[in-house]
């Protein structure tokens, strides 16, 4: 069957260090995938998006990895802060399709 | 504020009742989307729209809900006699001619 999975156990890090998610997935391949982030009651924001022939993309702080051969992607956030907790969700979107099939989200917790 | 916005913003309803969310995507953008989300989850897709015509319709939607988009602007989504499990965040989205996508703050639904 095709899954996306994120860790559903909240990550809880100290403030400066860098923040690593993970995103699995099964049976899918897709031609994009994106980093969302969400915090309670609203709507997710766009953070990045990285191709399938992309291995790497970077934002500021932010750096997302794609390997399509393991299926998975790692989103990091270094120099993490108090600010920067939230929940953060994968996504992937297929070459033949516009919609964003999401990840259940990992909820980060930075400690000052 | 150019944002997408949704109305209302809650909803609290009696099983069995019909509702309708508006939404008002980012004026230049000629896609939109509708997606789900329930507690601990991530945005489930419904359907989406390339200015007026609806190009796809997730097969987890029952024909109890429909979705319009008349002009090309805004989007309606109707759900007719509610039920229980209908109880979630209504998410809206745009995009220009770009897979990343704006949403909206939600439409929180409660079936009672």
């Amino acid at each position: 069957s095709q899954k996306i999975e994120q860790n559903s156990e909240a990550l809880n890090i100290q403030e400066g260090k860098t923040a690593t998610l993970t995103c699995n997935y099964t049976n899918y391949s897709p031609a994009y995938l994106q980093w969302y982030r969400q915090d309670p009651g609203r709507g997710p924001v766009f953070l990045l998006l990285i191709r399938e022939n992309e291995k790497e993309k970077r934002k500021e702080r932010l750096k997302v990895t794609f390997d399509t051969t393991l299926k998975q992607s790692l989103f990091h956030i270094t120099a993490s802060q108090p600010a920067d907790s939230a929940t953060y969700l994968c996504a992937l979107t297929m070459d033949s399709s516009y919609k964003l099939i999401f990840g259940s989200g990992t909820r980060l917790l930075v400690r000052p | 504020d150019t944002g997408v916005s949704q109305n209302p913003r809650h909803k609290i309803t009696k099983r069995g009742q019909n509702v309708t969310f508006r939404c008002d995507p980012i004026s230049e953008h000629n896609r939109l989307y509708w997606y789900r989300q329930t507690l601990g989850q991530g945005p489930e897709f419904l359907t989406y729209f390339q200015n007026e015509a609806q190009l796809e319709k997730s097969r987890l939607l029952s024909d109890r809900f429909s979705a319009e988009r008349p002009k090309g602007s805004f989007s309606t989504l109707e759900i007719q006699r509610t039920e229980q499990g209908d109880s979630a965040m209504y998410l809206c989205a745009s995009s220009e001619d770009s897979y990343e996508q704006y949403f909206g703050p939600g439409t929180r639904l409660t079936v009672t």
